[in-house]
């Protein structure tokens, strides 16, 4: 067990729909990360937080958005969803922001866009 | 941004080989680490190898940041090692990339 809770853990939905994936980092972990990993792909970085503020984007689209709050939890939405949205998102958390320390990954969540 | 590259890309090994995965960076580096992606899709924390040398069990790593390259040693290897390896750097502004795996089946 990292200490990186992911919820929910499979979501299926509709093109179109909007969905929130959730994180809660490690207890004292500061940064928060997503990752999106589509099928057989590798892990691309969406984002960074580190104490409620942004701090590196990666290949995020406009569709989705983040944010993480005062107590550290993170959530990604993601709106107007599409097909090749269907993949398994990642959160990661660490906990220093001047430079990155051991990234540590929640088990996932699994979204299907049908 | 920093390019990884990681080989080999696939690799087959009978129980009980050895191998050795490579990790290539395109540019100076302030972190290193493995993962190991299990067929269930859990991403567990394998080495945090900025440089030098560890060890843990069947697995050690080394990380040569001058010439900008890392090696995952599996030795003895066994069917539940199968999945795919990862290499994660962090460059400038704190973005973490990572490699695009080197898949392993361990075959009995």
């Amino acid at each position: 067990d990292s200490g990186v809770t992911q919820t929910p853990k499979h979501l299926i939905t509709a093109t179109g729909q909007r969905v929130t994936l959730r994180c809660s980092p490690r207890s004292g972990d500061l940064s928060v990360y997503w990752y999106q990993q589509s099928l057989d792909q590798g892990l691309q970085f969406l984002i960074q937080y580190y104490n409620g503020e942004e701090r590196a984007k990666g290949n995020i689209l406009e569709r989705f958005s983040a944010q993480q709050f005062p107590d550290l939890h993170s959530e990604l939405n993601l709106s107007s969803l599409e097909l090749g949205d269907s993949a398994l998102y990642f959160c990661a958390s660490s906990a220093r922001a001047g430079e990155t320390g051991e990234l540590f990954f929640g088990e996932g969540s699994r979204l299907t866009v049908l | 941004g920093i390019q990884v590259e990681q080989s080999p890309p696939d690799l087959i090994l009978q129980e009980g080989a050895n191998s050795t995965l490579r990790c290539n960076f395109s540019d100076s580096v302030n972190n290193l680490q493995w993962f190991h992606q299990n067929p269930w899709g859990q991403l567990i924390n394998l080495f945090y190898i900025p440089s030098g040398t560890k060890q843990n069990g069947r697995l050690s790593a080394t990380t040569v940041a001058t010439e900008r390259y890392s090696l995952l040693y599996i030795s003895s290897s066994q069917t539940t090692d199968s999945g795919v390896y990862f290499c994660a750097v962090t460059g400038g502004y704190q973005k973490v990339t990572f490699g695009i795996g080197t898949k392993l089946q361990v075959i009995p």
